[in-house]
This record gives C-alpha cells, structure tokens and sequence, in this order.
C-alpha cells in the first residue's frame, strides 16, 4: 500500500521544454488535488478532480494543463516550461477532510 | 474563494516552551481547520484537524482551538522538542474537496 506515488521526484528543464509529472494513488480516493509550493506562498492549488472523468482549475492554473486517466491516476503536464514553474509540486489525494500527499517533484527550469 | 493568513511567519523557542500559530478564515462557510507538519524534504502530513462544531481538540502535546465567530483557529504545542521543528501550514475547508493553505510557519526549538 504505497498511498500516492508521484514520479520523478526531480526534474531539470530548459525554457521552453515540456514534461509531464504523474501521480498515481492505491487508496480509492474520488478526489484528486496538484499543488505548487513556494518559499513563502504554502500550498497553492493548481488545478483538481473531484472524480474520474472531471477537472476544473484551481488557484494558479495557467501554463499547466492535467488529466485524470482513471481513477488511480491524475497527471500534470508543463507544455512549455518556464523559470516562474520551478518549485516543488505535490499530488495529493482524498476529501477536504483530509488529505494524503505524495513525496513531491522538485523541478527547476533554467 | 477561501483565503487563509497564517502568522507568524518563523518563531523560535526553547526547548520545553510553548508556541503558538495562529490563523485567520475568510469563508464562513468553512468548517474542517486542518494542520499539517512538513519536515526538510519531506511531504505535509496531518497532525491534527477541528471541525466546526468543536471549540478545541487536543492530542498529546498539541493542540487547537477555533473560534468560529471571528474565523480564527491556532495551534498550541507544549513543552516544544526539537523533533517539533518544522514547518507547519493551516487549512480551511468547506468539505466538499479543496483545501485552502496558509503561507507556513517555520518553527525553530532551541536546545
């Protein structure tokens, strides 16, 4: 039971470059969350699915697109990186009433 | 949308003191108040949460109180121990999915 699994868990890009973050879930969760962290601003939310099939943005969205493949799985993908996108990015799975997160990808875009 | 203020920003104490962090709601519909504990490195975990027909929750050396009419919540942790070093983030939620972060206090215990 390895809860929410995020892959990689480090990331260099270039200006300009894309990639995809993935985030899978064994806990059943509906609900499934991406968030940004950055010194001094918490948590932000990027962008969520409150169940299969559906997405909606969050706080921060713009520059990020996602996808929530099944239930188990909720991607991030960065089409055209820029540096304002290095941060540390957390999954994270289940209700308002509490979450799971994952260990976090640390990307930097240079 | 929700909007969470969280102060202070860093606080110190010694060993065996107590520290306070307090937080401030702006959503009255808002009524699940989490804390989560991040160490270097590591991911946020829950380490203790109110809803909002409760006025205080304790667990061990922590605890919380929420006073629902002025939309503002705190964390107490007693006799503080290095291990308590960290940075701790605030909540809000009406319930239905999203969480509402504060900024994060960064808690630095003497020895």
């Amino acid at each position: 039971n390895a809860g929410v699994t995020q892959t990689p868990k480090f990331q260099v890009l270039k200006t300009g470059q894309s990639m995809t973050l993935q985030c899978a879930q064994d806990m059943n969760h509906n609900s499934m969350y991406w968030y940004r962290q950055d010194p001094g601003m918490g948590l932000r939310l990027i962008y969520y699915s409150a169940s299969e099939g559906t997405t909606d943005k969050g706080e921060v969205p713009n520059g990020y697109n996602v996808s929530r493949l099944n239930k188990r799985e909720f991607s991030l993908r960065l089409e055209s990186a820029a540096p304002s996108q290095t941060s540390v990015y957390f999954c994270a799975g289940g209700l308002g009433y509490g979450y799971t997160f994952g260990s976090g990808t640390r990307l930097t875009v240079v | 949308g929700e909007n969470v203020e969280q102060h202070p920003s860093t606080l110190s104490v010694q060993e065996g003191d107590s520290a306070v962090i307090k937080c401030t709601y702006s959503d009255s519909a808002s009524n699940y108040f989490p804390w989560y504990k991040q160490e270097l490195g590591k991911r946020p975990q829950l380490i203790i949460d109110i809803r909002s027909n409760v006025g205080e929750k304790k667990d061990q050396r922590i605890a919380v109180t929420l006073n629902k009419t002025a939309k503002h919540f705190s964390l107490h942790i007693t006799e503080t121990q290095p291990e308590d070093s960290a940075v701790y983030f605030c909540a809000a939620s009406s319930g239905d999915y999203k969480l509402s972060f504060g900024a994060g206090t960064t808690v630095t215990v003497r020895a």
